[in-house]
């Protein structure tokens, strides 16, 4: 049982315009949700999160969207720049014990010039 | 500031050896600590997870193990390897203190297994 899903494994956006990734989850239970962007051979890179009482965080470039009642969040990028080229996951977790993160398969975003 | 350090960056080891992982955290104390496996084109998996000194539990029924020997140190072992553990190792700590922070990884060890 996929708790948390990513159904798009590739996007491609032109420079300078708004990349949209995408994330769906089933468990009602959580209540706290992250983006971490990865490159190859590295570590996931914490990028922007969500608590369940928000409908919208925002930094900077990137903004998530969390809306409950869908379960689906999703992480705008604007404007998309050539650095962003990434695989993007999204994670969720409970605030109980030990907050252990459940990842989506992850989608890879290029960016092109 | 807070690092996290996973050595070694890679590793190549022949079906039914031994292995070690380790994983260690500075800059802060009694965090909880984890470790994930990648597995090629796919998502993150927890394997492991620790929220003291001696606490392990395990997410997944596997071949592998954990050990917390100190409050900052977490080490992933086998007595003996299978070809299906190959993978992408990543360790992680959290901390307990406040509600709604970020999980933070490090670099990750790539294992192959011939």
């Amino acid at each position: 049982d996929q708790q948390v899903k990513q159904n798009s494994p590739s996007l491609s956006v032109q420079e300078g315009r708004i990349s949209i990734l995408n994330c769906d989850y089933t468990n009602s239970m959580f209540d706290y949700f992250l983006w971490y962007k990865k490159y190859p051979a590295e570590g996931p890179t914490f990028l922007i999160s969500i608590s369940s009482i928000k409908d919208k965080n925002e930094d900077g470039r990137f903004t998530v969207f969390l809306n409950k009642s869908a379960k689906h969040l999703s992480l705008h990028i604007v404007p998309s720049q050539p650095g962003d080229s990434a695989v993007y996951f999204c994670a969720a977790s409970t605030l109980e014990g030990a907050q252990k993160l459940v990842f989506g398969q992850g989608t890879r975003l290029t960016i092109n010039p | 500031s807070q690092t996290i350090h996973q050595w070694p960056a890679t590793l190549v080891q022949p079906v039914g050896s031994p292995l070690s992982l380790e994983c260690t955290v500075e800059g802060t104390s009694n965090p909880n600590l984890y470790w994930y496996r990648q597995a090629a084109g796919r998502g993150l998996q927890l394997l492991f997870y620790s929220v003291g000194i001696g606490q392990i539990s395990s997410e997944v029924p596997q071949n592998l193990s954990a050990s917390r020997p100190q409050d900052r140190q977490f080490i992933l072992s086998s007595k003996k390897l299978l070809l299906s553990d190959s993978g992408f190792y990543l360790c992680a700590w959290g901390s307990k203190d406040r509600l709604y922070q970020p999980q933070h990884f490090g670099d990750g060890t790539r294992l192959s297994i011939l």
